[in-house]
């Protein structure tokens, strides 16, 4: 099946500063990229939608300036939460859509803790 | 809006028992509907979907839903649960296939399987 990757799947870094996630679609090309949080014990929110060469729609609540997503190429999306706080530690999940098959993939996840 | 309810956050079964995890839906229009398993610190893995047609859904490992309207529910069943099927399982609606569409995700359920 299509496989989407995530790099980094842990990343611990100091408050303050900027981490950058990727998701990359191996084996298909995205058109449509989703970009999910997902707190410890619970559900996937929904942050953003991003559609290869067009600004990000996020969802309600979800600070635009604060997760930054760019969808650059059909293969690479990325997240970067700028300036990390300890309130942003959480587990970030990509899904990546193949350009006219419809079904949805996911990546492995990204862990983020921020001291 | 859709939403999605999944009755109980944890579910004990012994190895080789039916496996039963219970979902319901609200949409507004005829729902799309998946299951996912989340294994620890990893992405989600479709299990199965109800797209059209046959409502009895057959998916991997052995699991399979059916697909009521008259009862908006979605349950995810297992004839004889194996060790391996220990993991978080997620509900999810959709409008569409899952492509373009945003996906709404139910609490989870843990499922955690005795010897």
């Amino acid at each position: 099946g299509a496989v989407v990757s995530q790099h980094p799947s842990w990343v611990i870094c100091k408050s303050g500063t900027s981490v950058k996630i990727e998701c990359r679609s191996l084996d298909f090309q995205a058109t449509t990229m989703f970009w999910y949080r997902q707190f410890p014990k619970q559900s996937l929110m929904l942050m953003a939608t991003s559609n290869e060469g067009s600004k990000a729609t996020y969802e309600q609540g979800v600070e635009k300036d604060k997760f930054l997503i760019n969808h650059a190429s059909l293969t690479l999306s990325t997240l970067t939460v700028t300036s990390a706080h300890p309130e942003d530690s959480s587990f970030y999940i990509c899904s990546a859509r193949a350009y006219l098959v419809g079904e949805l993939f996911f990546g492995e996840g990204s862990r983020l803790t921020v001291l | 809006a859709q939403s999605v309810t999944q009755l109980g956050s944890h579910v004990s079964v012994s190895e080789g028992a039916l496996v039963l995890l219970r979902c319901n839906y609200s949409s507004s229009v005829p729902p799309y509907l998946f299951w996912y398993v989340q294994y620890p610190n990893q992405g989600l893995q479709l299990l199965l979907k109800y797209t059209t047609g046959a409502t009895l859904v057959k998916g991997i490992n052995g699991f399979e839903a059916e697909f009521k309207k008259s009862e908006t529910s979605f349950h995810l069943t297992k004839p004889s649960a194996h060790m391996s099927d220990a993991a978080e399982y997620f509900c999810a609606v959709s409008e569409g296939q899952g492509g373009s569409e945003k996906l709404v995700f139910g609490k989870g359920t843990k499922l955690t399987v005795n010897p």
